[in-house]
């Protein structure tokens, strides 16, 4: 099993550019999470999705959107990107609801 | 929003010696609290989760304890090794627990030789 998958490990954007950061998981995990991990701010959910074609926000949404129309993926698009979503982002996967998360190996992001 | 805290931010042990660190979580609406531990330039790695008041878990030198009525819960390691540097995390389900895990800033255990 290659576990959570993410790519591209790193990226540098300029103001206003969008992208997709993918995510997989071979595991069959229902639950899928989106976060980002700024310095001293700890993990913030961005994301998450509970099956395929169900997605919900985390706690900061703003300026992302998501879609799960398979179980395997769970992408995570940037449309304008702007300096603040300068971070490094984790893709996590869960079999149960209060389950233990498995965690990609993160995409560090940065918008110049 | 919950409000998980945990403390010390950052900690100095002596090779050899045992430490613990605190994390601490709303008592209402309790579903369950997760310990992580986090390698430099790694992603983060499940420790334990533990559900029911009183519940104590062990892995290894790991342990971890739970308090679900006063909100809080201990993670001890005994005789650190330099391998045990890292952050601890420690999360609480946001809701229902199908929303996500509210993190906490996390415990930077550094292990002096």
């Amino acid at each position: 099993n290659a576990g959570v998958t993410q790519t591209p490990k790193f990226r540098i954007l300029k103001i206003g550019q969008s992208m997709t950061l993918q995510c997989a998981q071979d595991m069959n995990h229902n639950y899928m999470y989106w976060y980002r991990q700024d310095p001293g701010m700890g993990l913030k959910l961005i994301y998450y999705s509970v099956g395929a074609g169900i997605t919900d926000k985390g706690e900061v949404p703003n300026g992302y959107n998501v879609s799960r129309s398979t179980t395997e993926d769970f992408p995570l698009r940037l449309e304008l990107a702007a300096p603040s979503q300068t971070s490094v982002y984790f893709c996590a996967s869960s079999y149960s609801v209060r389950g233990e998360q498995f965690f990609g190996p993160g995409t560090r992001l940065t918008v110049l | 929003i919950l409000n998980v805290e945990q403390s010390p931010q950052s900690l100095h042990v002596q090779e050899g010696d045992s430490t613990n660190f605190t994390c601490s979580f709303p008592s209402s609406n309790f579903y369950a609290l997760h310990w992580y531990r986090w390698e430099t330039a790694k992603s983060p790695e499940a420790l334990f989760v533990m559900t029911l008041n009183g519940d104590e878990k062990k892995k290894g030198r790991i342990s971890a304890t739970l308090n679900t009525k006063e909100g809080y819960s201990y993670l001890y390691i005994k005789g650190s090794q330099p391998e045990d540097s890292a952050t601890y995390l420690c999360a609480s389900p946001s809701g229902g627990g199908a929303d996500g895990l509210t993190f906490g800033k996390g415990t930077h255990l550094i292990i002096q030789p």
